[in-house]
Protein backbone atom coordinates (compact mmCIF):
# COMPACT_ATOMS: atom_id res chain seq x y z
CA UNK A 1 0.00 0.00 0.00
CA UNK A 2 0.70 3.46 -0.12
CA UNK A 3 3.12 5.00 2.28
CA UNK A 4 4.35 8.84 3.04
CA UNK A 5 7.20 10.21 5.26
CA UNK A 6 8.28 12.97 6.36
CA UNK A 7 11.41 12.08 7.76
CA UNK A 8 11.50 14.51 10.92
CA UNK A 9 8.98 15.23 12.92
CA UNK A 10 10.39 18.45 14.26
CA UNK A 11 13.35 20.89 13.21
CA UNK A 12 14.52 23.86 14.60
CA UNK A 13 16.05 26.25 12.38
CA UNK A 14 17.31 29.69 13.22
CA UNK A 15 15.93 32.90 11.71
CA UNK A 16 16.78 33.80 8.27
CA UNK A 17 18.57 30.19 7.75
CA UNK A 18 16.33 28.40 5.02
CA UNK A 19 14.38 25.65 6.39
CA UNK A 20 14.13 22.21 4.00
CA UNK A 21 11.74 19.54 4.61
CA UNK A 22 11.65 16.18 3.07
CA UNK A 23 8.70 13.81 2.02
CA UNK A 24 8.86 10.78 0.56
CA UNK A 25 6.87 8.30 -0.72
CA UNK A 26 6.98 4.16 -1.87
CA UNK A 27 4.46 1.60 -3.73
CA UNK A 28 2.90 3.84 -6.20
CA UNK A 29 3.67 7.29 -8.69
CA UNK A 30 1.58 10.29 -7.77
CA UNK A 31 0.31 12.43 -10.07
CA UNK A 32 0.70 15.45 -7.72
CA UNK A 33 1.79 16.71 -4.54
CA UNK A 34 0.59 19.38 -2.32
CA UNK A 35 1.74 21.66 0.92
CA UNK A 36 -0.14 22.49 3.31
CA UNK A 37 0.54 24.45 6.31
CA UNK A 38 -1.23 24.02 9.71
CA UNK A 39 -1.02 25.95 13.19
CA UNK A 40 -1.83 24.95 16.27
CA UNK A 41 -5.81 24.14 16.93
CA UNK A 42 -6.70 25.63 13.07
CA UNK A 43 -7.04 23.65 10.08
CA UNK A 44 -4.43 22.97 7.21
CA UNK A 45 -4.07 25.84 4.79
CA UNK A 46 -2.94 25.26 1.01
CA UNK A 47 0.70 26.19 0.24
CA UNK A 48 1.28 25.34 -3.36
CA UNK A 49 0.82 22.01 -5.63
CA UNK A 50 3.63 20.35 -8.09
CA UNK A 51 2.61 18.57 -10.79
CA UNK A 52 5.13 14.86 -11.59
CA UNK A 53 5.77 16.56 -15.02
CA UNK A 54 7.26 19.45 -12.72
CA UNK A 55 10.66 20.08 -11.33
CA UNK A 56 10.11 22.60 -9.28
CA UNK A 57 7.52 24.88 -7.95
CA UNK A 58 8.22 28.92 -6.47
CA UNK A 59 5.70 31.09 -4.58
CA UNK A 60 7.72 34.11 -3.40
CA UNK A 61 10.19 32.27 -0.38
CA UNK A 62 8.66 28.76 -0.90
CA UNK A 63 10.54 25.98 -3.45
CA UNK A 64 8.77 22.42 -3.44
CA UNK A 65 10.80 20.13 -5.91
CA UNK A 66 9.42 16.35 -7.05
CA UNK A 67 12.32 14.00 -8.05
CA UNK A 68 9.96 11.12 -9.21
CA UNK A 69 12.94 8.72 -9.92
CA UNK A 70 14.03 9.50 -5.96
CA UNK A 71 10.26 9.26 -5.02
CA UNK A 72 10.55 12.45 -3.13
CA UNK A 73 9.68 15.85 -2.61
CA UNK A 74 11.29 18.55 -0.87
CA UNK A 75 10.23 22.14 0.51
CA UNK A 76 12.04 24.90 1.12
CA UNK A 77 11.47 28.31 3.30
CA UNK A 78 14.45 31.00 2.27
CA UNK A 79 15.21 33.71 4.73
CA UNK A 80 13.31 31.86 7.38
CA UNK A 81 11.14 33.83 10.01
CA UNK A 82 9.48 32.96 13.27
CA UNK A 83 6.22 33.26 11.52
CA UNK A 84 7.12 30.46 9.64
CA UNK A 85 7.05 28.34 12.63
CA UNK A 86 3.51 25.74 11.80
CA UNK A 87 3.65 22.10 10.91
CA UNK A 88 4.01 20.96 7.37
CA UNK A 89 2.40 18.91 5.72
CA UNK A 90 2.84 17.27 2.80
CA UNK A 91 0.00 14.89 0.43
CA UNK A 92 0.36 13.23 -2.52
CA UNK A 93 -2.58 12.03 -4.59
CA UNK A 94 -3.33 8.68 -4.37
CA UNK A 95 -4.30 8.19 -8.05
CA UNK A 96 -7.95 7.52 -9.39
CA UNK A 97 -10.57 9.83 -10.64
CA UNK A 98 -11.34 10.86 -6.79
CA UNK A 99 -8.42 12.36 -6.45
CA UNK A 100 -8.06 11.95 -2.80
CA UNK A 101 -4.83 12.44 -0.95
CA UNK A 102 -2.80 11.14 1.46
CA UNK A 103 -1.24 13.16 3.74
CA UNK A 104 2.45 12.79 6.07
CA UNK A 105 2.39 13.19 9.45
CA UNK A 106 3.85 16.29 8.89
CA UNK A 107 7.06 18.39 10.38
CA UNK A 108 6.88 20.91 12.72
CA UNK A 109 9.13 23.50 12.13
CA UNK A 110 10.54 26.15 14.85
CA UNK A 111 12.24 29.38 13.39
CA UNK A 112 14.46 30.98 16.72
CA UNK A 113 15.14 34.67 16.36
CA UNK B 1 -15.95 35.20 2.85
CA UNK B 2 -15.23 31.72 0.94
CA UNK B 3 -14.72 29.36 4.00
CA UNK B 4 -16.06 25.57 5.22
CA UNK B 5 -17.41 26.32 8.46
CA UNK B 6 -17.78 23.30 10.90
CA UNK B 7 -19.97 23.39 14.66
CA UNK B 8 -19.24 22.72 16.99
CA UNK B 9 -15.84 23.93 17.87
CA UNK B 10 -15.54 21.84 20.95
CA UNK B 11 -17.72 18.79 22.29
CA UNK B 12 -17.64 16.38 25.12
CA UNK B 13 -20.23 13.60 25.20
CA UNK B 14 -20.77 10.13 26.60
CA UNK B 15 -20.36 6.93 25.16
CA UNK B 16 -23.39 5.84 22.98
CA UNK B 17 -24.85 9.26 22.85
CA UNK B 18 -25.21 9.93 18.81
CA UNK B 19 -23.96 13.48 17.86
CA UNK B 20 -23.96 14.80 14.12
CA UNK B 21 -20.78 17.31 12.97
CA UNK B 22 -22.34 20.08 11.11
CA UNK B 23 -20.09 20.84 7.94
CA UNK B 24 -20.77 23.79 5.37
CA UNK B 25 -18.98 25.17 2.75
CA UNK B 26 -20.10 28.71 0.26
CA UNK B 27 -17.79 28.04 -2.37
CA UNK B 28 -20.20 25.93 -4.39
CA UNK B 29 -17.71 23.02 -4.31
CA UNK B 30 -18.36 19.61 -5.81
CA UNK B 31 -15.61 17.37 -3.58
CA UNK B 32 -16.31 17.00 0.17
CA UNK B 33 -14.53 15.25 2.79
CA UNK B 34 -13.92 14.23 6.71
CA UNK B 35 -10.61 13.47 8.00
CA UNK B 36 -9.86 12.65 12.02
CA UNK B 37 -6.34 14.09 13.52
CA UNK B 38 -4.49 11.94 15.75
CA UNK B 39 -1.18 12.81 17.75
CA UNK B 40 1.33 10.27 16.13
CA UNK B 41 -1.11 9.31 13.02
CA UNK B 42 -1.65 12.59 10.92
CA UNK B 43 -5.09 13.39 9.25
CA UNK B 44 -6.74 10.23 8.35
CA UNK B 45 -9.55 10.24 5.99
CA UNK B 46 -13.41 9.07 7.06
CA UNK B 47 -15.66 9.65 4.27
CA UNK B 48 -15.66 11.52 0.84
CA UNK B 49 -18.07 13.11 -1.07
CA UNK B 50 -17.71 13.31 -4.68
CA UNK B 51 -20.83 15.52 -4.95
CA UNK B 52 -24.82 15.45 -4.38
CA UNK B 53 -26.18 11.96 -3.28
CA UNK B 54 -22.35 10.54 -3.78
CA UNK B 55 -20.65 9.19 -0.73
CA UNK B 56 -17.70 6.77 -0.18
CA UNK B 57 -15.36 5.45 2.34
CA UNK B 58 -12.52 6.54 3.23
CA UNK B 59 -9.78 4.57 5.17
CA UNK B 60 -11.32 5.05 8.60
CA UNK B 61 -15.23 4.41 7.84
CA UNK B 62 -15.87 2.29 10.67
CA UNK B 63 -18.42 3.92 13.42
CA UNK B 64 -19.35 7.04 11.23
CA UNK B 65 -22.04 8.15 8.93
CA UNK B 66 -21.89 10.84 6.44
CA UNK B 67 -24.75 12.30 4.02
CA UNK B 68 -24.84 14.68 1.06
CA UNK B 69 -28.23 15.91 0.39
CA UNK B 70 -27.15 19.43 -1.03
CA UNK B 71 -23.84 21.03 -2.60
CA UNK B 72 -22.95 22.56 0.53
CA UNK B 73 -23.63 20.75 3.76
CA UNK B 74 -21.76 17.38 4.49
CA UNK B 75 -23.03 16.54 8.05
CA UNK B 76 -20.49 13.42 10.13
CA UNK B 77 -22.51 11.31 12.04
CA UNK B 78 -21.39 9.30 15.36
CA UNK B 79 -24.40 7.05 15.64
CA UNK B 80 -22.95 5.73 18.96
CA UNK B 81 -20.06 6.74 19.54
CA UNK B 82 -17.15 5.31 21.77
CA UNK B 83 -13.69 6.59 23.43
CA UNK B 84 -11.73 5.86 20.15
CA UNK B 85 -13.35 8.59 18.42
CA UNK B 86 -12.50 11.03 20.44
CA UNK B 87 -10.16 13.02 18.24
CA UNK B 88 -9.55 16.31 16.07
CA UNK B 89 -11.85 15.96 13.33
CA UNK B 90 -11.70 18.56 9.72
CA UNK B 91 -14.39 19.05 7.39
CA UNK B 92 -12.68 20.11 3.46
CA UNK B 93 -13.94 20.69 0.35
CA UNK B 94 -12.57 21.01 -2.76
CA UNK B 95 -13.74 22.51 -6.68
CA UNK B 96 -13.00 19.10 -8.38
CA UNK B 97 -11.59 15.98 -8.01
CA UNK B 98 -9.11 14.51 -9.61
CA UNK B 99 -7.31 17.49 -10.97
CA UNK B 100 -5.21 18.45 -7.55
CA UNK B 101 -7.28 21.26 -6.86
CA UNK B 102 -6.51 22.43 -3.37
CA UNK B 103 -8.50 21.46 -0.07
CA UNK B 104 -9.94 23.91 2.15
CA UNK B 105 -10.21 23.01 5.91
CA UNK B 106 -12.45 24.03 8.62
CA UNK B 107 -11.32 24.95 12.18
CA UNK B 108 -11.81 21.21 12.83
CA UNK B 109 -14.09 19.94 15.97
CA UNK B 110 -12.53 18.68 18.76
CA UNK B 111 -14.35 16.09 20.19
CA UNK B 112 -14.33 14.23 23.09
CA UNK B 113 -15.83 10.85 24.41
CA UNK B 114 -15.92 9.46 27.62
Amino acid sequence: SQKIEQNSEALNIQEGKTATLTCNYTNYSPAYLQWYRQDPGRGPVFLLLIRENEKEKRKERLKVTFDTTLKQSLFHITASQPADSATYLCAPDLGGSQGNLIFGKGTKLSVKP
Amino acid sequence: EAQVTQNPRYLITVTGKKLTVTCSQNMNHEYMSWYRQDPGLGLRQIYYSMNVEVTDKGDVPEGYKVSRKEKRNFPLILESPSPNQTSLYFCASSPQTGSGSPLHFGNGTRLTVT
